[in-house]
């Protein structure tokens, strides 16, 4: 069975404190997306980064940067020099390769980022 | 913005009623996805639609039931609607360039607020 799990389900940091959130999931397929996804508290969700299983490389985009390490099954997701901005729920999700199948999320992580 | 317009954003109802909910894909993009997020359960998927078939199920209820029209919008119906269905239902659409093709990323809209009284 496929799953996703967040462990933190909430973090509170103060501004320009850099954040990361853990995202560890389960497949057995040998071919699969990972995503992040943010939701505001507007409620909207909405799209960061969609990584594919065989390329474990690092991205970075601005103060966003994700590691994914197929070792130990973990999409982690950080935050440099966290923003007010940047408070939102963030879910990590998992789908099969082919076109079609759904997005299996984790609970999410609530970040709260104070000034 | 994704792209992607649901309407409407907040419906409040009663319980044994029935609603319809509603969503527009982005502009060329042929699939759209149903999913429900609640505080209990989180988000979880309900069903896929392809350019008109449907093409997958999760946990939808048997009083829930979905299409999607020739001109590509999906309507999620609800009846006998329960306190416990009381949730924000989000559509996504895809741009997954064929049924079958490996490239997917889903956009979400901005979801309706469903409050079951």
């Amino acid at each position: 069975a496929q799953k996703v799990t967040q462990a933190q389900t909430e973090i509170s940091v103060v501004e320009k404190e850099d954040v990361t959130l853990d995202c560890v999931y389960e497949t057995r397929d040998t071919t699969y997306y990972l995503f992040w996804y943010k939701q505001p508290p507007s409620g909207e969700l909405v799209f960061l980064i969609r990584r594919n299983s065989f390329d474990e490389q690092n991205e970075i985009s601005g103060r966003y940067s994700w590691n994914f390490q197929k070792s130990t099954s973990s999409f982690n997701f950080t935050i440099t020099a966290s923003q007010v901005v940047d408070s939102a729920v963030y879910f990590c999700a998992l789908s099969g390769y082919q076109a079609g199948t759904a997005l299996i999320f984790g609970k999410g992580t609530t970040l709260s980022v104070s000034s | 913005d994704s792209g992607v317009t649901q309407t409407p954003k907040h419906l409040i109802t009663a319980t044994g009623q029935r609603v319809t909910l509603r969503c527009s894909p982005r502009s060329g993009d042929l699939s759209v996805y149903w999913y429900q997020q609640s505080l209990d359960q989180g988000l979880q998927f309900l069903i896929h639609y392809y350019n008109g078939e449907e093409r997958a199920k999760g946990n939808i209820l048997e009083r829930f039931s979905a299409q999607q029209f020739p001109d590509l919008h999906s309507e999620l119906n609800l009846s006998s609607l329960e306190l416990g269905d009381s949730a924000l239902y989000f559509c996504a659409s895809s741009d997954a360039s064929s049924a079958l093709s490996s490239q997917e990323t889903q956009y979400f809209g901005p979801g309706t607020r469903l409050l079951v009284l």
